[in-house]
Parts: structure tokens; C-alpha cells; sequence
């Protein structure tokens, strides 16, 4: 089966600028999740979908932040404008219902702000 | 709140030398406890998990016991590859509908032939 897809892998905007990533889950797979890695820190839960619904997004950091899953399918991260602390690596991931931590992840979007 | 605590590295190790990365976690009731691996390159993938205290996790000759008594998870490996070469991440997930994983920092490792 294919895995989770992520794109652009790579991204250089200016700050101000606006950027959108995109995950693709694997099929059939109904929750969804965005993680964030800035560089020297952990990786970050930023929100979970079940489905096209938001499960929790309080990792979210602020109201630049949009996340979107229309129809269940591919999401969507926008960063609107963009700024110099939003540099970092964007993972998604998903899995089939009751995989407690056990998700597909993708090779992830590396996103730099200059 | 949850947190999972790595060793520092970077950690350098000579082909067949024996690796241990230790791990320890705070967090309330039973969590489930993971190690991913992140190869040059590529995205995270699962390396091993447990779900209970006592379990054992173990995959391509990593292993790492759940301890509850010590709240730790540390990775080990006999005798390590050049191929080992990656950053690995503990990192755990409550128990409940809350699937979220809390990570620790990562652990680069390179192995030299």
C-alpha cells in the first residue's frame, strides 16, 4: 500500500509570505495528524482529525495556523503570513482507528522562513 | 504535564559496539512507550513498542523493556551496523481516546565502520 505522502519535502518562503502543506494519509486511514519539529527542540503535536472532523488541536500555535480536511481524505496546513519561528519540519501521520501511537508517518515538509 | 526525557547526543560508536540510549518519561496512569527511528533522508517510522508495564519491545536486533518502577525505556542494541546510523526518538502516548505522542528531544547516533 502506499504510505503517507507529504508535500512540497522542501520550502523557502519570506515571512509574510503564505504556504500551504499537504498530506496525503494512506487510504482508509480516518485519523490524521500534524507534528511539528523545530530544529533543537521535540517534535510537537499540533492537531488530530478523525475523519474531516478536528479531535484536537490544541497544539496549535497560534490563530496563523489553519488546518483542513475536507472530505476525510488529504489535509491541508497553512501558515498565514508566515514567520521566522515557523521554521522546522512538518510531519504527518495517520493510522486506522485504535493504534494507540502506532501511525505511518510521512518523510515530512521541511519549511524555512527567511 | 507528560514528558519523555532522551540522553543527549550525538552518540558515536564503532561497528558491533554495544548501544544504549536511555529514555525516561513522566506521565500520569499507563502510557504506551515508543521508539522511533528517522534515517537519513527519510520520515520517522516506528521502531518498537510496549504497551504494558514488563513488555518488551524488540525489532531488527533493538530492544528496550517497559519499567514502570523506574518510569524508563531504554533502547538497546548488541552490536550495532553502520546502517544503525539515525536519530532515534522515545516518545509516548496516554491511554484514553487522547492518541497524541509526547517525544522526547532524539538521539543521533553514527556508527563507523
Amino acid at each position: 500500500e502506499a504510505g503517507v505522502t507529504q508535500f512540497p519535502s522542501h520550502s523557502v518562503i519570506e515571512k509574510g509570505q503564505t504556504v500551504t502543506l499537504r498530506c496525503d494519509p494512506i487510504s482508509g486511514h480516518d485519523n490524521l495528524y500534524w507534528y511539528r519539529r523545530v530544529m533543537g527542540k521535540e517534535i510537537k503535536f499540533l492537531l488530530h482529525f478523525v475523519k474531516e472532523s478536528k479531535q484536537d488541536e490544541s497544539g496549535m500555535p497560534n490563530n496563523r495556523f489553519l488546518a483542513e480536511r475536507t472530505g476525510g481524505t488529504y489535509s491541508t496546513l497553512k501558515v498565514q503570513p508566515a514567520e521566522l519561528e515557523d521554521s522546522g519540519v512538518y510531519f504527518c501521520a495517520s493510522s486506522q482507528e485504535n493504534t494507540r501511537g502506532g501511525y505511518t508517518f510521512g518523510s515530512g515538509t521541511r519549511l524555512t522562513v527567511v | 504535564g507528560d514528558s519523555v526525557t532522551q540522553m543527549e547526543g550525538p552518540v558515536t560508536l564503532s561497528e558491533e559496539a554495544f548501544l544504549t540510549i536511555n529514555c525516561t518519561y513522566t506521565a500520569t496512569g499507563y502510557p504506551s512507550l515508543f521508539w522511533y527511528v528517522q534515517y537519513p533522508g527519510e520520515g520517522l517510522q516506528l521502531l518498537l513498542k510496549a504497551t504494558k508495564a514488563d513488555d518488551k519491545g524488540s525489532n531488527k536486533g533493538f530492544e528496550a523493556t517497559y519499567r514502570k518502577e523506574t518510569t524508563s525505556f531504554h533502547l538497546e542494541k548488541g552490536s550495532v551496523q553502520v546502517s544503525d546510523s539515525a536519530v532515534y526518538f522515545c516518545a509516548l502516548s496516554r491511554a484514553g481516546n487522547n492518541r497524541k505522542l509526547i517525544w522526547g528531544l532524539g538521539t543521533s547516533l553514527a556508527v563507523n565502520p
